[in-house]
């Protein structure tokens, strides 16, 4: 089946600095990706839609300065988390549809994040 | 602006007992899928529903999509160990986009 891949699955990194996140489709081509965020014992919150070749579409209430999002290929998306603060910390999970007519999530591994 | 509810949000169950949680949206959907997450990990697909008053079984567990196609839910039939988790639906608001809202999940314990 349909495997996506999520790098790195954590990652510390100090107060200031910038994180980046890849979300690969291992065996298929995704011209959609999904990105969420989850804060411990709750739900998954969309942040925005990647769209390959275009720039993403933002949830209402996310920073797009600060989560910037590429998706330069079918294969791959990337999330940036710019000038990371404590509160940046959380759970990033990527998620991939393929093709017309495809309507299943297949979901990464998830990135978590820790801001020192 | 969309919301999809889950009830219980926990829910603690001897093994063998029956388990049911129910997802709330605040409009009609044009499908919804269920998740399940084990902790620690990520959620993974467990069904789609599309049509309403729809129903559909996978060994233990039954999903439901309501007449209104504005709620869901999922009945698992005497629980095992290895259906701890949290399980969430996830609604599709229309068929001009793909994007799903999760619902709020609810967490299952299962006692052994």
């Amino acid at each position: 089946g349909a495997v996506v891949s999520q790098h790195p699955s954590w990652v510390i990194c100090k107060s200031g600095t910038s994180v980046k996140i890849e979300c690969r489709s291992l065996d298929f081509q995704a011209t959609t990706m999904f990105w969420y965020r989850q804060f411990p014992k709750q739900s998954l919150m969309l942040m925005a839609t990647s769209n390959e070749g275009s720039k993403a579409t933002y949830e209402q209430g996310v920073e797009k300065d600060k989560f910037l999002i590429n998706h330069a290929s079918l294969t791959l998306s990337t999330l940036t988390v710019t000038s990371a603060h404590p509160e940046d910390s959380s759970f990033y999970i990527c998620s991939a549809r393929t093709g017309a007519g495809a309507n299943v999530l297949t979901f990464g591994a998830g990135s978590r994040l820790t801001v020192l | 602006g969309q919301q999809v509810m889950q009830i219980p949000q926990y829910q603690h169950v001897q093994e063998g007992e029956d388990f049911t949680t129910y997802c709330n949206s605040s409009t009609t959907l044009s499908n919804i899928q269920w998740y399940k997450q084990r902790p620690g990990g990520h959620p993974v697909f467990l069904i789609q529903l599309v049509k309403s008053g729809e129903v559909k079984k996978q060994k233990r567990l039954t999903f439901q999509f309501g007449e209104a196609k504005k709620n869901s839910s999922l009945h698992i039939t005497a629980t095992q160990t290895t259906d701890v988790g949290t399980y969430f639906c996830a609604g599709r608001l229309g068929s001009g986009t793909y994007k799903y809202i999760f619902g709020t999940g609810t967490r299952l314990k299962v006692l052994a």
